[in-house]
């Protein structure tokens, strides 16, 4: 069975220094590897995936993510945080398989503080 | 162009009433997906729709909840003898059929169920 985590519920990062929001997954077969973010009483907007090729994709916002096969990660990243990235972040995997369905992980909340 | 969208955005209803949730695709888009998050809280995946069949049904809590899609477009979440604890925020996404395991989904505002 697929599944994500994302094993802090909350990071707290200070305006102009980098972030990280983890993520790693599980699944049977090659994994397609999305993140959402979602604002204030907003629904989810994408913000990147991994299909296939370099394993450092660029997204919305100057968010990036690596995805790194061996340790079954995607972790989300900005090198320089701002105010307004403060939301929730979810992370979710699919596999090439027509039934399946997309996996969430059960979201990161970033602050970013002043 | 249009995104997808749902209505209504806000319904309050009585314990024991019927309600009828409606999601509009992405023209074009033939996977459907219903999901419901509670305030602040993950997302609990309800059902999928690819074309007017749904593969996968297992994330409907109880027989009180069932979906429809029609013409491969419109989708229709009905919630039979609602109860307090249907009250969330049901999310409709859609998603295109080119690559369809490899597009990501766009996601509708949702829309607000108080239930009394």
């Amino acid at each position: 069975a697929q599944s994500v985590a994302q094993p802090e519920d909350q990071v707290n990062v200070a305006e102009g220094n980098p972030l990280t929001v983890k993520c790693t997954y599980s699944v049977s077969g090659n994994p397609y590897l999305f993140w959402y973010v979602q604002y204030p009483n907003r629904g989810l907007q994408f913000l990147l995936k991994y299909i296939t090729g370099d394993n450092l994709v660029k997204g919305s916002y100057g968010f990036e993510a690596e995805f790194n096969k061996s340790q079954t990660s995607f972790h989300l990243k900005k090198p320089s945080a701002l105010v307004s990235d403060s939301a929730l972040y979810f992370c979710a995997v699919r596999t090439n398989n027509y039934g399946q369905n997309f996996v969430f992980g059960p979201g990161t909340r970033l602050s970013v503080l002043p | 162009g249009a995104g997808v969208s749902q209505s209504p955005s806000n319904k309050v209803t009585e314990k024991g009433k019927d309600v009828e949730l409606r999601c509009d695709p992405i023209s074009g888009h033939t996977a459907l997906y219903w999901y419901r998050q509670s305030l602040g809280q993950g997302l609990e995946f309800l059902i999928y729709f690819q074309g007017n069949s749904a593969p996968d049904k297992s994330g409907l809590p109880s027989d009180r909840f069932s979906a429809e899609r029609t013409g491969g477009s419109v989708s229709t979440l009905t919630i039979q003898r609602t109860q307090q604890e249907d009250s969330a925020v049901y999310l409709c996404a859609s998603s295109s059929p080119l690559g369809v395991t490899r597009t990501e989904q766009y996601f509708g505002p949702g829309t607000r169920l108080t239930v009394t």
